[in-house]
């Protein structure tokens, strides 16, 4: 079955560190990938999309993506948090079909 | 507007009752969406809308749950016999095509947060 595994269910960073989100996938080819963030009491907003090509991608807000096929992974970085990066963070994966599954989201908490 | 907008934000409802959630998605998106987010079941798909095309149903979790899209742009969610399990926040989105490339990016509503008491 199709599936994305977000590891990490809830991650504390100091304001001004880096951050690393981890994603994994399962398919049975490459889907597109994708990154989108949740504030509270708000919708979901796209952050990155990899759909083919260059495997780093770059996105809003500072954040990348590096797609890694041989791990199966699609890892979102930030080299230095912002306290307003406070949030929930899904990675989503679509094949053929245009439904999104989504991982189970990583709840980032900034320190100041 | 400028993005999908669904109505209402909140709603509480009995057990029992029937509920309609609205969603407008944006202008000129073909594809339409519900997805529902509940803290035991994480985001999960529920019906795809593409133009004229039969409805993807696959993700509807009963017969309970029912959707219609009118002239290719509103779409209403209907629950009906609501039960507790069925307190989530649902979310709607609209891409420009349905199907997978640079198109179907999908765009999301903040969402309809029912509450069945």
């Amino acid at each position: 079955a199709q599936s994305v595994t977000q590891p990490d269910i809830h991650i504390t960073v100091s304001e001004g560190a880096s951050l690393e989100l981890r994603c994994n996938y399962s398919y049975g080819a490459t889907p597109y990938l994708f990154w989108y963030v949740q504030s509270p009491g708000q919708g979901l907003q796209l952050l990155l999309k990899y759909f083919s090509g260059d495997t780093l991608v770059q996105g809003i807000k500072g954040f990348e993506a590096e797609f890694k096929r041989s791990q199966s992974s699609f890892n979102l970085r930030k080299p230095s948090v912002h306290w307003s990066d406070a949030a929930e963070y899904f990675c989503a994966a679509t094949g053929t079909a245009s439904k999104l599954t989504f991982g189970t989201g990583t709840r980032l908490q900034v320190t100041l | 507007g400028a993005g999908v907008s669904q109505s209402p934000s909140n709603k509480v409802t009995e057990k029992g009752k029937d509920v309609e959630l609205r969603c407008d998605p944006i202008s000129g998106h073909t594809a339409l969406y519900w997805y529902r987010q509940s803290l035991g079941q994480g985001l999960e798909f529920l019906i795809y809308f593409q133009g004229n095309s039969a409805p993807d149903k696959s993700g509807l979790p009963s017969d309970r749950f029912s959707a219609e899209r009118t002239g290719g742009s509103v779409s209403t969610l209907t629950i009906q016999r609501t039960q507790q399990e069925d307190s989530a926040v649902y979310l709607c989105a609209s891409s420009l095509s349905g199907g997978p490339g640079g198109q179907n990016i999908q765009y999301f509503g903040a969402g309809t947060r029912l509450s069945v008491l």
